[in-house]
This record gives structure tokens, sequence and C-alpha cells, in this order.
């Protein structure tokens, strides 16, 4: 069975450029939130994902997209990349059910330069 | 604010003692509460979930609850070198949906041969 998978793995970008990254939920999972970790801080929750549709969404600027399709697979777009995007995303999958658990992917680690 | 707090340390224990990891909880109304270990450049991994006050045991690892305090912990028993990495605790955002966690910066735990 197959975890929550990522891609890719690492990527430099420069300033003022536009990225997208990949995950693929764990096996039976349908919802997928993204989150961001800078260096030596725990991950902050960016947004949700569920039916198709954000369901939820932290603090991060509009600069902050994302898309959910239908095999519940995800997309995280960052437009008009700062050099304070560079960070860890880290891509966490789960069910809709009660008490349910979040599982993380390996994560992408962008530099923006 | 919601906020989670957590002691950074870095907290240093001889193997084969118990390590105990602490966190507090601004949101009285939380109800799942997690922990994850992340070793150094890789991805959290969840070790625990507790969702009522008490203990719940996992092998060498015991996270307890008391929601009138809005503390978690998490002990490690007989801790072994390949414990050390930094220690998250998460709670989920109430009010929020579920797998939208609000993290603490993290314990870094040092387990000493």
């Amino acid at each position: 069975d197959a975890g929550v998978t990522q891609s890719p793995t690492h990527l430099i970008k420069t300033r003022g450029q536009q990225v997208t990254l990949r995950c693929s939920p764990k096996s039976g999972h349908d919802t997928v939130s993204w989150y961001q970790q800078a260096l030596g801080q725990g991950p902050q929750f960016i947004f949700q994902y569920y039916e198709e549709e954000e369901r939820q969404r932290g603090n991060f600027p509009d600069r902050f997209s994302g898309h959910q399709f239908p095999n519940y697979s995800s997309e995280l777009n960052v437009n008009a990349l700062l050099l304070g995007d560079s960070a860890l995303y880290l891509c966490a999958s789960s069910w809709c059910g009660v008490n349910t658990e979040a599982f993380f992917g390996q994560g992408t680690r962008l530099t923006v330069v | 604010q919601k906020e989670v707090e957590q002691n950074s340390g870095p907290l240093s224990v001889p193997e084969g003692a118990i390590a105990s990891l602490n966190c507090t909880y601004s949101d009285r109304g939380s109800q799942s509460f997690f922990w994850y270990r992340q070793y150094s450049g890789k991805s959290p991994e969840l070790i625990m979930s507790i969702y009522s006050n008490g203990d719940k045991e996992d092998g060498r690892f015991t996270a307890q609850l008391n929601k009138a305090s809005q503390y978690v912990s998490l002990l490690i028993r007989d801790s072994q070198p390949s414990d050390s990495a930094t220690y998250l605790c998460a709670v989920e955002n109430y009010g929020g949906s579920q797998g939208n966690l609000i993290f603490g910066k993290g314990t870094k735990l040092s387990v000493k041969p």
C-alpha cells in the first residue's frame, strides 16, 4: 500500500516565477491538506481539499492556490514567488471520518533564489 | 490566535532513560491531539494520536491528555539513539475541518548512547 507521495522532492525557482507541487494521497483517503514548514518551525496549514473543493484555508495569501482531482490527488500552486516562500511543503492525506489521522508525504523542498 | 506551545529543547537523555515531552494548547474546544516525529531533513511521521483524557500506550510510547489543563504529553520509555529527532505536537483546529492541524514548533530530543 503506497503511502502519500509528493513530487518533485526538490525544486529551485527564481523570485517571481510560479511553481506547481503535486501530491497523491494514501489509498483510501479522500482529503488532502497542504502545509508549509519553514526551517526550525512547525508546519503551518495552507489549505485543505475535499470533494475537489477547497474546504478550509489558513492564513496564506491568494498567491497560494490549489486543486484536487477526481482521483483525490492534489496540486499546490504558488505564483509570484518570494524569497520567503522557501520552505518544505508538505502534503498530508486523511479521510473525512471522525477522529481521523493525517499522514504526511516526504515533502517538496522549495528554494527561491 | 490559536497556539500550541512546546519547549524547543534540546532535551538530552541517556540511552535507556524515559524522555518526557510536553505540550500545551490554547483552544479549549480542541478534541484531537497528535504526536509526530520528524528526523532532520525528513517529513513528520505520526507516532501517536489521543482523543480522550488519560493515557494511551503504544509500545514504548505513552501519550497523556488532560483537557482541563489543556496539556498533552508524550513519554518515551527505554529511549534509544534512534529516537533522536524533533517531536511535534499537533492539535486539531477546533471549528476547522478534520485534518486541519495546528503544530507546535517541536522539541528536539537527543538520546546519548
